[in-house]
């Protein structure tokens, strides 16, 4: 089993949709969790963290359910600009904080 | 400027030979990760440094070594060079205070035939 498991998708919504991803991981030990966004052919940048209140930043909102071992990303009012792929990130504790695994990325494209 | 720049950005080669990936930072972060993203598999670690004395094996470490010269660099290598490590590799940084969040380079796209 991964330790990060994504749906791939790819999903396709049209502009203003509101879409869900969602995100499993296997180590109980995780501690820090991360939506990262990456562009075609680009380098992943961090898109927010996720903490356990869940948390929002603008359309996209954020959570976590540690008893899962889940996490999920919402968008709402779907941009043409959100088409990206989406990986979900998860950081262990203990001698093994900073490391980051990934999750293999759920692709969304938006159309007009 | 970029805050984290790797050479080439772009590197055909044939199978056997030697190649080294370099990556440069100027962020002043102490650590240095190399992944590699191949399609359907997402980004894997193949070695890190929490700092320069400090080199580790990530999950798929085999047929690659790493240098970590500096505080700013960390070069990754292909010893002899096979087609399946064809892919897409990246290298990122992270503080080590605090903030776990990784800066990523642009990426170099790498071809063996």
């Amino acid at each position: 089993r991964k330790e990060v498991e994504q749906d791939p998708g790819p999903f396709n919504v049209p502009e203003g949709a509101t879409v869900a991803f969602n995100c499993t991981y296997s180590n109980s030990a995780s501690q820090s969790f991360f939506w990262y966004r990456q562009d075609c052919r680009k380098e992943p940048k961090l898109l927010m963290s996720v903490y356990s209140s869940g948390n929002e930043d603008g359309r996209f909102t954020a959570q976590l359910n540690r008893a899962s071992q889940y996490i999920s990303l919402l968008i709402r009012d779907s941009k043409l600009s959100d088409s990206a792929t989406y990986l979900c990130v998860v950081s262990a504790g203990g001698t093994s904080y900073g490391k980051l695994t990934f999750g293999q990325g759920t692709i969304l494209t938006v159309h007009p | 400027d970029a805050d984290v720049t790797q050479t080439p950005r772009n590197r055909i080669t044939k199978t056997g030979k030697r190649i080294m990936l370099e990556c440069s930072q100027t962020k002043g972060h102490d650590r240095m990760y190399w992944y590699r993203q191949d399609p359907g598999l997402g980004l894997r670690l193949i070695y890190y440094s929490f700092d320069v004395k400090d080199i580790n094996k990530g999950e798929i470490s085999d047929g690659y070594s790493v240098s970590r010269q500096a505080q700013a660099k960390f070069s990754l290598s292909l010893e002899s060079a096979i087609p399946n490590q064809t892919a897409l590799y990246f290298c990122a940084t992270s503080d080590p205070t605090g903030d776990p969040t990784q800066y990523f380079g642009p990426g170099t796209r790498l071809l063996v035939l």
